[in-house]
């Protein structure tokens, strides 16, 4: 059975920066795409980034330079990194994987975090 | 970008009613559609990737169908559980994208 569960959200001041973790199992992350999606408060979901089986990584332009994605193959985890946080970066943040490209298979229970002084 | 739209916003259903929603998107995508239901206060689930491929464990009343920019996610037979808000989303390019959702009431 496959599990993804979040962590490192929270509350943090505009400007700052958060690293948020998924660890994954049932599945391996090197041989998955694996992708962050946000939901601000009461609104839709935005795609933020992917990784794929290969490597290639991808952003929102909304996060573009000031998130990172990677991945651990030995914890078998991803990490989103992200700086220079914004008000309007105040969402919950999925962790999601897929097999045959990034179509979000199985997704995690979500880590919220809040950018505010 | 791909601009994905939905329609309805909101639907409020009787059970056992036939639901149809719609996503377009504003080029051709091929078949790279995802659909998604989203229950109040929990993470979304896959329903249906690739337009038109069940995902594994998912009832059989909900399918989809469509292609290059306009799809189609029916449930035959809404069932009181399936109260939710049901995304559309393209895997075809980057950035990917979301459609802006449809909410699904029970009446």
């Amino acid at each position: 059975e496959v599990h993804l569960v979040e962590s490192g959200g929270g509350l943090i001041q505009p400007g700052g920066s958060l690293r948020l973790s998924c660890a994954a199992s049932g599945l391996s992350v090197s041989s998955q795409y694996m992708s962050w999606v946000r939901q601000a408060p009461g609104k839709g979901l935005e795609w933020v980034s992917v990784i794929s089986s290969g490597g290639d990584r991808y952003y929102a332009a909304s996060v573009k330079g000031r998130f990172a994605i990677s991945r651990d193959n030995s914890k078998n985890t991803v990490d989103l990194q992200m700086n220079s946080l914004r008000g309007e970066d105040t969402a919950i943040y999925y962790c999601a994987a897929s097999t045959v490209g990034p179509s979000g298979d199985y997704w995690g229970q979500g880590t919220l975090v809040t950018v505010s002084s | 970008e791909i601009v994905l739209t939905q329609s309805p916003e909101f639907q409020s259903v009787t059970p056992k009613e036939k639901v149809t929603i719609t996503c377009r998107a504003s080029q051709s995508i091929g078949s790279s559609l995802h659909w998604y239901q989203q229950r109040p206060d929990q993470s979304p689930k896959l329903l249906i990737k690739y337009a038109s491929q069940s995902f594994s464990g998912v009832p059989s009343r909900f399918s989809g169908s469509g292609s290059g920019t306009h799809f189609t996610l029916t449930i035959n037979g809404l069932e009181p559980e399936d109260a939710a808000t049901y995304y559309c989303h393209q895997s075809y390019t980057y950035p990917l994208t979301f459609g802006g959702g449809t909410k699904v009431e029970i009446k």
